[in-house]
Order: structure tokens, then C-alpha cells, then sequence
């Protein structure tokens, strides 16, 4: 069963600046989804991008997927201290079964 | 609505013995799924219950199960424990579709095994 891979699998950065981080896949997929962790919070859904889309918004982040490169990225402008929390892709895999990335663990310097 | 419950929060457990895990849904949403997640592995699915049957599974061995009752409460169970089955063991409730849409998690249960 393959992981998907995220990079970086660590970013800090200055409040107000905006984050960037990559998933790639290696199977056909109906939709990826991010999901975000932390302690105070647990897991959560943040958006869902389906194969036939390209991009997506949500409040500050933004979505793409790439299909063709089997990857997908994840923006968060103008980024908070409560942004701070590590960011995971899921996609389902071949055999039904949800994978989830490595996760990226964002810090965001006040 | 209320979010997912998991209960207990903390368990600690000792070698050989077993455990059982609980997990409420949220109401109205039938699709129960277990994720296992440790610092070395990451997040790994366990596997996936609707209408209290097991519907998707994921590449864990035997020693763990599941079922989910006609409210769609789930518990899963680990036998034989193993020091490596320390973990957090995060529960998630979806919508009739299941693991291809929106999953929302619970808290977790954080099982340490000695």
C-alpha cells in the first residue's frame, strides 16, 4: 500500500506569509482532499478537489490538481500563528482504501 | 450536531492483552472508518464500515477487527497486543459515500501498549 508523498515535510515561515505544500500520487483518482492536524482540533477536512477540476478556493487557501502529474498542491496566503498545524492529502487508492501523505508540518512565526 | 466521540481518550495496555475501541458518528451518517496513526507509519487506514457491514478494509493483520451496530456506533477491537500497536486511533463518520467524500474525525483514542 503506497503513501502518498508530500513536500516540504517541514515549513516555517513569517505570519502573513503565504505556504506551499505539494502531494503527489501514483494511482487514477476520483478526488484528493487536504485535511489539516492539530492539538487543538484534531483532524479536519479543509477542501475537496475532484479529478475533473483544476483549482479551487476556499477562504485563504487555494487548491490545485494536476492531473496529468498525478499531483496536487495546497496555498495558504497571508498565513496565521493558528495556520500552524501539519497538512495531509487523501486519495483513494486502488482496492478502495483512503491514503493519506506523509503530511507537511507547517510553523507560522508571530 | 455533535461531532465524533471516541471513547476512552487514553488507554494504556499491557502486551498479549486486548482492547476495544468505541466510536459514535455523527447522526445521520452511516459510513464508520478506523485510521491508525504513529510517528514511523503516518496515518494508515484500518478499514471501513456501512450499514454494519465491512466494506473496505486496509492492510492490517487479523488481530484487528471492527463491527458497527444498527446506529451506526462502531468499535474496534485489537487482540494480542504488540508494543508496536501503540497509537493514535482516530475514527471518522462520512455520508453514505463513504471514503470519497468529506471525512469528519473524532478526537482519538491514544493507546499505549507496555
Amino acid at each position: 500500500s503506497q503513501q502518498g508523498e508530500e513536500d516540504p515535510q517541514a515549513l516555517s515561515i513569517q505570519e502573513g506569509e503565504n505556504a506551499t505544500m505539494n502531494c503527489s500520487y501514483k494511482t487514477s483518482i476520483n478526488n484528493l482532499q487536504w485535511y489539516r492536524q492539530n492539538s487543538g482540533r484534531g483532524l479536519v477536512h479543509l477542501i475537496l478537489i475532484r479529478s475533473n477540476e483544476r483549482e479551487k478556493h476556499s477562504g485563504r487557501l487555494r487548491v490545485t490538481l494536476d492531473t496529468s502529474k498525478k499531483s496536487s498542491s495546497l496555498l495558504i496566503t497571508a498565513s496565521r500563528a493558528a495556520d500552524t498545524a501539519s497538512y495531509f492529502c487523501a486519495f483513494m487508492e486502488y482496492g478502495n482504501k483512503l491514503v493519506f501523505g506523509a503530511g507537511t508540518i507547517l510553523r507560522v512565526k508571530s | 450536531k455533535a461531532g465524533v466521540t471516541q471513547t476512552p481518550r487514553y488507554l494504556i495496555k499491557t502486551r498479549g492483552q486486548q482492547v476495544t475501541l468505541s466510536c459514535s458518528p455523527i447522526s445521520g451518517h452511516r459510513s464508520v472508518s478506523w485510521y491508525q496513526q504513529t510517528p514511523g507509519q503516518g496515518l494508515q487506514f484500518l478499514f471501513e464500515y456501512f450499514s454494519e457491514t465491512q466494506r473496505n478494509k486496509g492492510n492490517f493483520p487479523g488481530r484487528f477487527s471492527g463491527r458497527q451496530f444498527s446506529n451506526s456506533r462502531s468499535e474496534m477491537n485489537v487482540s494480542t497486543l504488540e508494543l508496536g500497536d501503540s497509537a493514535l486511533y482516530l475514527c471518522a463518520s462520512s455520508t453514505g459515500g463513504g471514503l470519497t467524500y468529506e471525512q469528519y474525525f473524532g478526537p482519538g483514542t491514544r493507546l499505549t501498549v507496555t
